[in-house]
């Protein structure tokens, strides 16, 4: 079965740092353009960034740029999400997916994982 | 405040045809291809019309969609009680490098 899977979500202080990982199998995940997306509770979903297959390029929302980074290990078929200077409304469910066929539409989700920012 | 448009709210009752609308510019919806996903409550999103108008495998073909100009719409006959969910569209935005989303519309079933 194609899956992804989040975690390293939890609890951090503002002006903190936390890194998520994505774990993904049932696919060539070394072919697959990355995302990771955000909601908060109760609220719409918001783009946070993308990586291209190989790692080489990558994109991010301005309310993130210069805080997260995004990686991947196509060794290990893993997707991150380095976060630091974390901020309340940084607080959301994350949720890592699959650019489908490149970058034509998200269509594969991960459950998502929680991240809380909060002294 | 998100970059695209979509009402808050729709609703219909079982058998009937619900419409929701996305306006966005022409930096995103006028120039790229726009996409939809459901999301049940309690669940992450499903990916449900791509490249304006295309249904994944799967998908019922009770959704469809559309795009004109700046501004986009799915469509749901024959509606259903588990079509009750929030519903989402996005594009590429071009000046901004990067996905923007509707807002959100809730689908009732009364």
């Amino acid at each position: 079965d194609v899956q992804l899977v989040e975690s390293g979500g939890g609890l951090v202080q503002p002006g903190g740092s936390l890194r998520l990982s994505c774990a993904a199998s049932g696919f060539t995940f070394s072919n697959s353009w990355m995302h990771w997306v955000r909601q908060t509770p109760g609220k719409g979903l918001v783009w946070v960034s993308r990586i291209n297959s190989d790692g080489s390029s990558t994109n991010y929302a301005d309310s993130v740029k210069g805080r997260f980074t995004i990686s991947r290990d196509n060794a290990k078929n893993t997707l991150y999400v380095q976060m630091t200077s974390l901020r309340a409304e940084d607080t959301a469910v994350y949720y890592c997916a699959r650019g489908r066929f490149g970058d034509y539409g998200m269509d594969v989700w991960g459950q998502g994982t929680t991240v809380t920012v909060s002294s | 405040q998100s970059v695209l448009t979509q009402p808050p709210s729709a609703s219909g009752t079982p058998g009937q045809r619900v419409t929701i609308s996305c306006s966005g510019s022409s930096s995103n919806i006028g120039s790229n291809y726009v996409y939809w996903y459901q999301q049940l409550p309690g669940t992450a999103p499903k990916l449900l019309i791509y490249m304006n108008n295309q249904r994944p495998s799967g998908v019922p073909d009770r959704f469809s969609g559309s795009k004109s100009g700046t501004s986009a719409s799915l469509a749901i006959s024959g509606l259903r009680s588990e079509d009750e969910a929030h519903y989402y569209c996005t594009s590429w935005d071009d000046s901004l490098s990067g996905w923007v989303f509707g807002g959100g519309t809730k689908v009732t079933v009364l």
